[in-house]
Order: C-alpha cells, then sequence, then structure tokens
C-alpha cells in the first residue's frame, strides 16, 4: 500500500510569494499532522486534523500560515507572503486514531525562500 | 508536556549493539514511550513504543527502567543503515494535547564500518 505522499518535493520561491504545500494521506487514516523542520533542528508541530473535529491550528506560526483539509482526505499547507525564515522542510504524517495512533511520514517538501 | 533528555550524539561499530538512552524525568502515568528515527533526507519513521514493560519488534528493543523515569532503545546489530537521528517522545494517552508530539533534538547515531 501506498504511504504518505507529499509534493513538491522541493520548492524554490521569492520572498513575498504565496506557496501551497500537498499531503496525500495513507488510505483510511483519519488523523493528519503538519510539522516544520528547520536545519538541524528536531520537528515543530503545525496543525492537526482529525476527522469532522475542528483542527488543532495551535503550532502555526502566524496568520500567514493557513491549512485546510478536504474531504478527510488531501491536506493542503498555504503560507502566504513567504518569508526566509519559512525556509525548512515541511512534513506531514498520519495516523488511523487507533491505540497508539503510530504516524507515518511522508517525504516532506524542502522550501527554500530567496 | 514531560519532555526528554537525549545526548547529542553517539558513535557504535558495524555489527555491534547500541544502547541509546533517554531520561524522562517527569513522565506520567499515563505516558507512553515512543522512539522514531530519521534517516538523512527522509520523514521519522516508528520504531517501538512502550509503556511499563520492556518490548520488543523487529527493529529493536525497548527497555524500560522500572521508576519508568528513563528508557533505552536497544539495536542489536547495528548495520551503517542505522546511522540516523533518533527521537525519544513521550505520548500522553488521554488529555487535549494528546495529538502532538513533542520532538526534541534527538541523538544523531552515527555507525563506522
Amino acid at each position: 500500500g501506498a504511504g504518505v505522499s507529499q509534493s513538491p518535493s522541493n520548492k524554490v520561491t521569492e520572498k513575498g510569494k504565496d506557496v501551497e504545500l500537498r499531503c496525500d494521506p495513507i488510505s483510511g487514516h483519519t488523523a493528519l499532522y503538519w510539522y516544520r523542520q528547520s536545519l538541524g533542528q528536531g520537528l515543530e508541530f503545525l496543525i492537526y486534523f482529525q476527522g469532522n473535529s475542528a483542527p488543532d491550528k495551535s503550532g502555526l506560526p502566524s496568520d500567514r500560515f493557513s491549512a485546510e483539509r478536504t474531504g478527510g482526505s488531501v491536506s493542503t499547507l498555504t503560507i502566504q507572503r513567504t518569508q526566509q525564515e519559512d525556509s525548512a522542510v515541511y512534513l506531514c504524517a498520519s495516523s488511523s486514531h487507533v491505540g497508539q495512533e503510530t504516524q507515518y511520514f511522508g517525504p516532506g517538501t524542502r522550501l527554500l525562500v530567496l | 508536556d514531560a519532555k526528554t533528555t537525549q545526548p547529542n550524539s553517539m558513535e557504535s561499530n558495524e555489527e555491534e549493539p547500541v544502547h541509546l538512552p533517554c531520561n524522562h524525568s517527569t513522565i506520567s502515568g499515563t505516558d507512553y514511550i515512543h522512539w522514531y528515527r530519521q534517516l538523512p533526507s527522509q520523514g521519522p519513521e516508528y520504531v517501538i513504543h512502550g509503556l511499563t514493560s520492556n518490548v520488543n519488534n523487529r527493529m529493536a528493543s525497548l527497555a524500560i527502567a522500572e521508576d519508568r523515569k528513563s528508557s533505552t532503545l536497544i539495536l542489536h546489530r547495528a548495520t551503517l543503515r542505522d546511522a540516523a537521528v533518533y527521537y525519544c517522545i513521550l505520548r500522553r494517552l488521554f488529555g487535549g494535547n494528546n495529538r502532538k508530539l513533542i520532538w526534541g533534538l534527538g541523538t544523531s547515531l552515527a555507525v563506522n564500518p
């Protein structure tokens, strides 16, 4: 079965432009997470979706960041007016919301803001 | 959230056992201990988790101290492919923040041929 996929794998953009990052979770997984990882750092939680519940947006660093999850499956993370400090690897994970909810990660999108 | 403390880096030789320590002195009774690892240029992958008893799976073993204030991930026979950053994370079973995994910097494991 397919794992979590993310696109694009790499994105280079200019400061001030908007970017959209996509995540396709494992089929049937009800929980979806976005994390950010700056160079040499651990993962920073951004947002969490669980079924039809309101998402936990407590990790979003500013109002330039938003995310949606359509039909309980695919998710898009949007960064508006990108800044150089937004450069990082953006990781998506999904889990089945059963038991200890092992998270399965995608390969990430490497974002570079020039 | 209870925090974990891990050494920044460790080194091992190929085909030798590796013991990766983690301290979690503020662990609560409902916190599970999870280990993930992240190979270079990849997303993290689940390794193992446990609550009180030692656990074994095909990837590794997890030894949990009797007071649960520390744990050790054991790779029985390190290979070059085990070179990665290993993260020890506490996951509370109940509570509003259950879904967030609080990630530290982990232990960067180097495996020498």
